[in-house]
């Protein structure tokens, strides 16, 4: 079965904090996707990043980075010098790589709700 | 990148009335459209999958005679709430997939906030 666990439900940092988000997948697929997204209080779903299972390369996009790393199942999420725009609910999600019936969609951990303060 | 466009974002009706959500791919051919139902303060579960021109399959526990979905072109989906009553008042968030794309490539539409009184 296919799970994503996102052990933090809420973190509250203050501004220019460095901050981590922790992501725990589980699957027996041996290829498969890794997906953040942010969602921030309009509700929208905004794509971060997208992983495939064969690329571990670590990436900096700015001040965000994600750390793969397969041998812990783990794909996380690092701001850093966090702003208050930052504010948000972040979604690890998981996808598989077949396309039948719904395979190829996205299976969503819970959620951890970012509150940066000024 | 590819846009999907979901309408109405947000509508309020009385309970017992059937509400219409649709969804549409503006820009590209949207093979697979998937639905998504948000609690507040959860995460976002799949409710259904549909393929253009095929009935929508329907994940376990969620009603089919209920959550009415249509996906007869690839471009537009809807997803109508039958006889809609206050604990079906959610956040719903439908995506699209194109044919080619790779496995995850979703694009999201804006949701659907779904208030029964």
């Amino acid at each position: 079965a296919q799970k994503v666990t996102q052990a933090q439900t809420e973190i509250s940092v203050v501004e220019k904090e460095d901050v981590t988000l922790d992501c725990v997948y589980e699957t027996r697929d041996t290829t498969y996707y890794l997906f953040w997204y942010k969602q921030p209080p309009s509700g929208e779903l905004v794509f971060l990043i997208r992983r495939n299972s064969f690329d571990e390369q670590n990436e900096i996009s700015g001040r965000y980075s994600w750390n793969f790393q397969k041998s812990t199942s783990s794909f996380n999420f690092t701001i850093t010098a966090s702003q208050v725009v930052d504010s948000a609910v972040y979604f690890c999600a998981l996808s598989e790589a077949g396309y039948g019936g719904s395979q190829g969609n996205l299976i969503f951990g819970k959620g951890t709700k970012l509150s940066v303060k000024p | 990148g590819a846009v999907v466009s979901q309408h109405p974002s947000r509508v309020i009706c009385k309970s017992g009335t059937s509400v219409k959500i649709e969804c549409r791919s503006l820009d590209f051919q949207a093979t697979t459209m998937f639905w998504y139902r948000q609690f507040p303060k959860q995460s976002l579960m799949l409710m259904a999958t549909s393929n253009e021109g095929s009935k929508a399959t329907y994940e376990q526990g969620v009603e089919k005679d209920k959550f009415l979905i249509n996906h007869a072109s690839l471009t537009l989906s809807t997803l109508t709430v039958t006889s809609a009553h206050p604990e079906d008042s959610s956040f719903y968030i439908c995506s699209a997939r194109g044919a080619g794309g790779w496995p995850g490539e979703l694009f999201f539409g804006e949701g659907s906030r779904l208030t029964v009184l």
